[in-house]
C-alpha cells in the first residue's frame, strides 16, 4: 500500500490564481481530511469528509473548496490564492481512531 | 469548541534524559487524546493514544497519562535518543462522529549527545 499520497510537494502561486491540491489513499478508508500547518499553531481542519459525496467544514474553511466523488481521492481546490494560504497542507485518512497523514504539499503565494 | 494548549513550545534534553511534554483541553467531552510525531518534511504520525476510561498508558519508552479532572494530558518519553528529536504534538477530539481533531501547538523536541 502507498498509503496517503499527495501531489504536488511543492507549489508557488500568484496572489488570484487558483491551484487544486491531490490527495489520494488506497487502504479505502471513508473518513478524510484536509489540514493546514503554519508555524505556532498547529494543523487546523480546513474540511473533511465521511465517505464519498458526503463533505463538511471544519475549523478553516474560507477559501477552500472539496469535494468527495470517490472513496479514494479527496482534492482541496483554492479558487484564488491569497498570500494567507500560505502553508504546508497535509491531508489524511482514518480507520478507527487512527489517524494517516500524507507527506504535505508546501505551498507559497505570493 | 475544544480547545489544546500545549507546553513547552521547544524542549532541550541530553540524550538519555527523560522529556515531558504537557497537554491542556477544554471540552469536557473529548474522550480521545492522541500524541503524533513529525520528523523534518513528512506527515505527522501516530506514536501513542490514550482514551478517557484510562489513566496511564505505556509502549516501551513513551507513556501518557491523562487528568480528566484537570484536563490535561501529557507525553513521557524516558531514555532519550537522538532519533526521539522531532516535533511533537498532542490532540483532543470526541471519538463519536466525525471525530475532528483539534491539535495543540507542537513542541520541537532535541535530544543532545
Amino acid at each position: 500500500n502507498a498509503g496517503v499520497t499527495q501531489t504536488p510537494k511543492f507549489q508557488v502561486l500568484k496572489t488570484g490564481q487558483s491551484m487544486t491540491l491531490q490527495c489520494a489513499q488506497d487502504m479505502n478508508h471513508e473518513y478524510m481530511s484536509w489540514y493546514r500547518q503554519d508555524p505556532g499553531m498547529g494543523l487546523r481542519l480546513i474540511h473533511y469528509s465521511v465517505g464519498a459525496g458526503i463533505t463538511d467544514q471544519g475549523e478553516v474553511p474560507n477559501g477552500y473548496n472539496v469535494s468527495r466523488s470517490t472513496t479514494e481521492d479527496f482534492p482541496l481546490r483554492l479558487l484564488s490564492a491569497a498570500p494567507s494560504q500560505t502553508s504546508v497542507y497535509f491531508c489524511a485518512s482514518r480507520l478507527g481512531e487512527t489517524q494517516y497523514f500524507g507527506p504535505g504539499t508546501r505551498l507559497l503565494v505570493l | 469548541g475544544e480547545n489544546v494548549e500545549q507546553h513547552p513550545s521547544t524542549l532541550s534534553v541530553q540524550e538519555g534524559d527523560s522529556a515531558v511534554i504537557k497537554c491542556t483541553y477544554s471540552d469536557s467531552a473529548s474522550n480521545y487524546f492522541p500524541w503524533y510525531k513529525q520528523e523534518l518534511g513528512k506527515g505527522p504520525q501516530l506514536i501513542i493514544d490514550i482514551r478517557s476510561n484510562v489513566g496511564e498508558k505505556k509502549d516501551q519508552r513513551i507513556a501518557v497519562t491523562l487528568n480528566k479532572t484537570a484536563k490535561h494530558f501529557s507525553l513521557h518519553i524516558t531514555e532519550t535518543q537522538p532519533e526521539d528529536s522531532a516535533v511533537y504534538f498532542c490532540a483532543a477530539t470526541l471519538i463519536q462522529g466525525a471525530q475532528k481533531l483539534v491539535f495543540g501547538q507542537g513542541t520541537r523536541l532535541t535530544i543532545n549527545p
